[in-house]
């Protein structure tokens, strides 16, 4: 089992709609949780990052985090197709220690 | 400001032949990851430096992948003799000491071995 898995999609979204991305973590230890989202043929970029438990918006993004579910969503509202690209989850277990990524989810947002 | 700078930006190279990544933080930056991106495994940490000191490098495939960090401003990856597995795009990244979960990505290194 993956420490961090992701669907790998494609998961395809009308324009305007809300995107929602779902992350599982097994490691109990971790305790920080971060979004990246990456272009095709581009390097990652972070779009946000969640410590506690409950939701954090930023923009158009929210990402929700359950610890006692070991879950991690990020929702895209309003999707653009400026949206479509691989999201990839990561998760550290502790301050100052390496992350770890999920595989990404590919996301098409369809005009 | 300018982001992590790597070098080259495309490298094909044929079996057997040395490899050397090269990687340039932002200024400011204590914390220097290496990654390797492939479609069947994702992004892998190889290995990541705080304060110019190897703090990690479990990921390291073997022995063939060396990596230095000879000062705050300069990182190589080292592949020696290169294989046609270890064809990837390679990313440097950089963070802050005081955050070194938040990193900044450079814009990789795609490495074809023939």
């Amino acid at each position: 089992q993956k420490e961090v898995e992701q669907n790998s999609g494609p998961l395809s979204v009308p324009e305007g709609a809300i995107a929602s991305l779902n992350c599982t973590y097994s490691d109990r230890g971790s305790q920080s949780f971060f979004w990246y989202r990456q272009y095709s043929g581009k390097s990652p970029e972070l779009i946000m990052f969640i410590y506690s438990n409950g939701d954090k918006e930023d923009g158009r993004f929210t990402a929700q985090l359950n610890k006692a579910s070991q879950y991690v969503s990020l929702l895209i509202r309003d999707s653009q197709p400026s949206d479509s690209a691989t999201y990839l989850c990561a998760a550290v277990k502790a301050a100052g220690n390496k992350l770890t990524f999920g595989g990404g989810t590919r996301v098409l947002v369809k005009p | 400001d300018a982001g992590v700078i790597q070098s080259p930006r495309h490298e094909v190279t044929e079996m057997g032949q040395e490899v050397t990544l090269r990687c340039k933080p932002i200024s400011g930056h204590n914390s220097l990851f290496w990654y390797r991106q492939t479609m069947m495994r994702g992004l892998e940490l190889l290995i990541y430096f705080n304060n110019n000191v190897p703090i990690d490098d479990s990921g390291m495939p073997e022995d063939r992948f060396s990596a230095k960090m000879p000062n705050a401003s300069f990182s190589t990856l080292k592949i020696q003799p290169s294989e046609p597995r270890d064809s990837a795009v390679y990313f440097c990244a950089s963070s802050p000491l005081s955050s070194t979960d938040t990193q900044y990505f450079g814009p990789g290194t795609r490495l074809t071995v023939l």
